[in-house]
């Protein structure tokens, strides 16, 4: 079946605009996860959502960021006035379990 | 706090055997999981471990000692596409929230 989708791939934006990063999950997992993941450096884990349970959003790093996940399906993580730091891979993962995750391809943002 | 630490880098011989260890400090501990990164490519899972002891499947194996806080990763006859990130990643209770450490890079050479 299909895995996890994210899309764009690759964005690059100015300094202080607002971006938008889209997630679709593998049909049927109930759980989704945001990760982000600095050149060479290990996942940052961002935000989770499980089912109809309020999304923990400890792992988000300024009130900047935020997401949402509509109908338990696709999400979106929004970064508003992006900076350069935001500049990394963003990761999407999805789960039914408590076991494994499934990751998406990433999207590789730019902040010049 | 939450602390998971593992080597940076590690290097290894083709067909030799290659053990990453993990540590970790976490506020909770639900279970260990070991993730495989090629460059420029999305982790993909390895392993589970939740209760003390040694998992093996093919040619990796996992263990973990929860009151050590520690766990490690056996790779068995390597091979060159072995050579990627190795990521330790610790979920903690009462939910699916993971966190990673920040990889071991492994290179294996002829």
């Amino acid at each position: 079946g299909a895995g996890v989708s994210q899309s764009p791939s690759n964005k690059v934006t100015e300094k202080g605009k607002d971006v938008e990063l889209r997630c679709d999950p593998i049909s049927g997992h109930t759980a989704l996860y945001w990760y982000r993941q600095s050149l060479g450096q290990g996942l940052e884990f961002l935000i989770y959502f499980q089912g109809n349970s309020a999304p923990d959003k400890s792992g988000l790093p300024s009130d900047r960021f935020s997401a949402e996940r509509t109908g338990g399906s696709v999400s979106t993580l929004t970064i508003q006035r992006t900076q350069q730091e935001d500049s990394a891979v963003y990761l999407c993962a999805s789960s039914r379990t408590v076991y494994e995750q499934y990751f998406g391809p990433g999207t590789r943002l730019t902040v010049t | 706090g939450q602390n998971i630490d593992q080597p940076t880098e590690m290097t290894a011989t083709e067909g030799a055997i290659v053990q990453i260890n993990c540590t970790y400090q976490t506020s909770g501990f639900n279970g260990l999981f070991w993730y495989q990164q090629h460059a420029g490519e999305a982790p993909t899972f390895l392993s589970y471990n939740v209760l003390d002891g040694l998992e093996e499947k093919g040619r990796f194996s996992s263990f973990l000692s929860r009151s050590k806080g520690y766990s490690y990763l056996l790779l068995k006859e390597l091979q060159m596409k072995d050579s990627a990130s190795y990521l330790c990643a610790v979920r903690n209770t009462g939910g699916f929230k993971t966190i990673f450490g920040a990889g071991t890079r492994l290179f294996v050479k002829a």
